[in-house]
């Protein structure tokens, strides 16, 4: 079944040091992929999409995400992490522009002072 | 600009009793809304996608007379959940996507936390 994997529940990273989170999914296509971030008592935030195109994607608060057709990943990147990037980071799915989405399992991201 | 509201944020009834929950569009009209469900720790999970003025479409496994939606404007959809039980604690969040927003968009509310007792 066509689904998107977080292999990672948690990671902690140092303030100031490099972050990658990885994500996978499952699709004969080209999927439309997001990522978004839950804060404790605030909404789901969208960092970032990929539809089609450059497959470098800029997205909010300095992270980046890039689609690599060749090993179904759309890992998120930051090179800087700050102690307001702790939360929790989704990436999810969808199979084309009008479709459900399709949520992975999530990575909790906590920031080692 | 896309702000989607809950109310409550967090609420507490008893086991056998109903409750409803409001999802708001503040600033846009929302065509299709979203209600999902997430438990501690784990992924949302789509329970039902509702359009105003039609009937909501549940997602396999969802008891459509358990969570009663409607979606009866364009800023305003309600999730019921009738005669809780223990069970039916967890975060249920809303969202909503507009017409015109052609690349999927859904901007999500904060949450509201249900304990059932």
């Amino acid at each position: 079944a066509q689904s998107v994997t977080q292999p990672d529940i948690h990671i902690t990273v140092s303030e100031g040091a490099s972050l990658e989170l990885r994500c996978n999914y499952s699709y004969g296509a080209t999927p439309y992929l997001f990522w978004y971030v839950q804060s404790p008592g605030q909404g789901l935030q969208l960092l970032l999409k990929y539809f089609s195109g450059d497959t470098l994607v800029q997205g909010i608060k300095g992270f980046e995400a890039e689609f690599k057709r060749s090993q179904s990943s759309f890992n998120l990147r930051k090179p800087s992490v700050h102690w307001s990037d702790a939360a929790e980071y989704f990436c999810a799915f969808a199979y084309s522009s009008a479709s459900k989405i399709i949520f992975g399992s999530g990575t909790r991201l906590s920031i080692r002072p | 600009g896309a702000v989607v509201s809950q109310h409550p944020s967090w609420v507490i009834c008893k086991s056998g009793t109903s409750v409803k929950i409001e999802c708001r569009s503040l600033d846009f009209q929302a065509t299709t809304m979203f209600w999902y469900r997430q438990f501690p720790k784990q992924s949302l999970m789509l329970m039902a996608t509702s359009n105003e003025g039609s009937k909501a479409t549940y997602e396999q496994g969802v008891e459509k007379d358990k969570f009663l939606i409607n979606h009866a404007s364009l800023t305003l959809s309600t999730l019921t959940v009738t005669s809780a039980h223990p069970e039916d604690s967890s975060f249920y969040i809303c969202s909503a996507s507009f017409s015109g927003e052609v690349h999927n968009e859904q901007f999500f509310g904060p949450g509201t936390r249900l304990t059932v007792l």
